[in-house]
């Protein structure tokens, strides 16, 4: 089965613009989360999506949205870009019944913000 | 909300010792706590995770306690081999209300040969 991917791999954007990040999750996983990861932060949870829906969201920023289409496939979107934006951006899918289960990450898009 | 927090930040063990990395958390009601290892350039992979209905799972060199009273638990990795040199991430998770994943701060885990 394959995994989670996401594209793409890496980006460079300048401050002020925006960016689409893409996320394809496992097959028959329906639930796809996103987090932010700095070596300052860690790992954050940005927000996650079930059946085209967001279900739970993280302290981000409204420039930080998603959204999910009916083949579970999930995409993120940063609006007027800042510097402390540059991150990994990960996401992971899982396959809950009524609440999250184990979730299963992707490899990431490292975004550079310049 | 959760807080999770992870000791030590980084370990250095001789190969074929043992390693053992611990976390705490403070939401009661979480009850899934699943471990992660990030190799450089890559997403976390799940190594093993464990629920709260149980007090200790084990998996080859991997074995996951759990302490629900003390609101602990730990990765145990015996006979380390180099290739077990990663960042390490403990995470938990409650089922009621705000259902995500609350990551410690991770263990950066080097395996001297």
């Amino acid at each position: 089965k394959a995994g989670v991917t996401q594209t793409p791999r890496y980006l460079i954007k300048t401050r002020g613009q925006q960016v689409t990040l893409s996320c394809s999750p496992i097959s028959g996983h329906r639930s796809v989360s996103w987090y932010q990861q700095t070596p300052g932060q860690g790992l954050q949870f940005l927000f996650e999506y079930f059946s085209e829906t967001q279900r739970n969201k993280g302290n981000f920023p409204g420039r930080f949205s998603g959204r999910q289409f009916s083949n579970s496939r999930s995409e993120m979107n940063v609006s007027t870009l800042e510097l402390g934006d540059s991150a990994l951006y990960l996401c992971a899918s899982s396959s809950p019944t009524t609440f999250t289960d184990t979730q299963y990450f992707g490899p990431g898009t490292r975004l550079t913000v310049l | 909300g959760e807080n999770v927090e992870q000791h030590p930040s980084t370990l250095s063990v001789q190969e074929g010792d043992s390693a053992v990395i611990k976390c705490t958390y403070s939401d009661s009601a979480s009850n899934y706590f699943p471990w992660y290892k990030q190799e450089l350039g890559k997403g976390p992979q799940l190594i093993i995770d464990i629920r709260s209905n149980v007090g200790e799972k084990k998996d080859q060199r991997i074995a996951v306690t759990l302490n629900k009273t003390a609101k602990h638990f730990s990765l145990h990795i015996t006979e380390t081999q180099p290739e077990d040199s990663a960042v390490y991430f403990c995470a938990a998770l409650s089922n009621f209300g705000n259902e995500k994943l609350t990551f410690g701060t991770g263990t950066r885990l080097t395996i001297i040969p």
